[in-house]
C-alpha cells in the first residue's frame, strides 16, 4: 500500500507558540491530502482539504487563520496552529489518496500538547 | 446533510466468536466505503472496503456487506482473535470526495 509519513511523533509546546506539522506521500503524487483531529476515544474529525497549488478548504467551524494550510508540492502539504491553547491538544493525523484512487492512507499522527 | 452513524460504540465477545459493526450514511451519492482499525495511538489501517457497485466482499475472516437502498453497511469479523481487539471506523466517501467517519466501535476480544 502507500506510504504516507509526518513529523514529528510528538510536540510539547508552550501556550502562544506556533506548531508546524508535516505530511508527506513517499511513494505517490497526491494533489489532494486532509487533515483531521482527533480527541481522545473520539471519532476523526476532519479539519480541512488541502488542495496543492490552491486555498485549502476548511470544514465548518475550523479557523482557517488559526489552522494554517500550506501544500506547496505533490508531496507535502504543512498544518501550522497558531498561537495554540491548551484546548488544541490533540491527535492530528493527515491522509493521502493517489490519483484516482479511493483509499485514503493515514500519517502516524503527531500528538500535540499545549501546556 | 452529511453524516455516518455507528453501531454499538462497544462491543465485547468471547475469542471464536462473530461480532458484526453497522453503520449507515446519509448522502445517497456516496459510493465507497472503507473501513479502518485503529490501536490506541496509532494510525488508522485499512481493513476491508467496498464499493457502491458491489454487494459484499470478503477477504478471509472479514467480510463487508452494503445495502444501497437502506444505505446500510456492515463489518462481519468471523473467529475472532484477541488481535482483533481494537477501536473499529466506518467510513462513506461523499460527492464532495471527502470521508465522513462514523463514531468508531471499541471492540474488545477476552481470550
Amino acid at each position: 500500500g502507500a506510504v504516507v509519513s509526518q513529523h514529528p511523533s510528538r510536540v510539547i509546546c508552550k501556550s502562544g507558540t506556533s506548531v508546524k506539522i508535516e505530511c508527506r506521500s513517499l511513494d505517490f503524487q497526491a494533489t489532494t491530502m486532509f487533515w483531521y483531529r482527533q480527541f481522545p476515544k473520539q471519532s476523526l474529525m476532519l479539519m480541512a482539504t488541502s488542495n496543492e497549488g490552491s486555498k485549502a478548504t476548511y470544514e465548518q467551524g475550523v479557523e482557517k487563520d488559526k489552522f494554517l494550510i500550506n501544500h506547496a508540492s505533490l508531496t507535502l502539504s504543512t498544518l501550522t496552529v497558531t498561537s495554540a491553547h491548551p484546548e488544541d491538544s490533540s491527535f492530528y493525523i493527515c491522509s493521502a489518496a493517489p490519483p484516482s484512487a479511493d483509499t485514503q492512507y493515514f500519517g502516524p499522527g503527531t500528538r500535540l500538547t499545549v501546556l | 446533510g452529511e453524516n455516518v452513524e455507528q453501531h454499538p460504540s462497544t462491543l465485547s465477545v468471547q475469542e471464536g466468536d462473530s461480532a458484526v459493526i453497522k453503520c449507515t450514511y446519509s448522502d445517497s451519492a456516496s459510493n465507497y466505503f472503507p473501513w479502518y482499525k485503529q490501536e490506541l495511538g496509532k494510525r488508522p489501517q485499512l481493513i476491508i472496503d467496498i464499493r457502491s457497485n458491489v454487494g459484499e466482499k470478503k477477504d478471509q475472516r472479514i467480510a463487508v456487506t452494503l445495502n444501497k437502498t437502506a444505505k446500510h453497511f456492515s463489518l462481519h469479523i468471523t473467529e475472532t482473535q484477541p488481535e482483533d481487539s481494537a477501536v473499529y471506523f466506518c467510513a462513506a466517501k461523499v460527492h464532495t470526495g471527502k470521508l465522513i467517519f462514523g463514531q468508531g466501535t471499541t471492540l474488545q476480544v477476552k481470550p
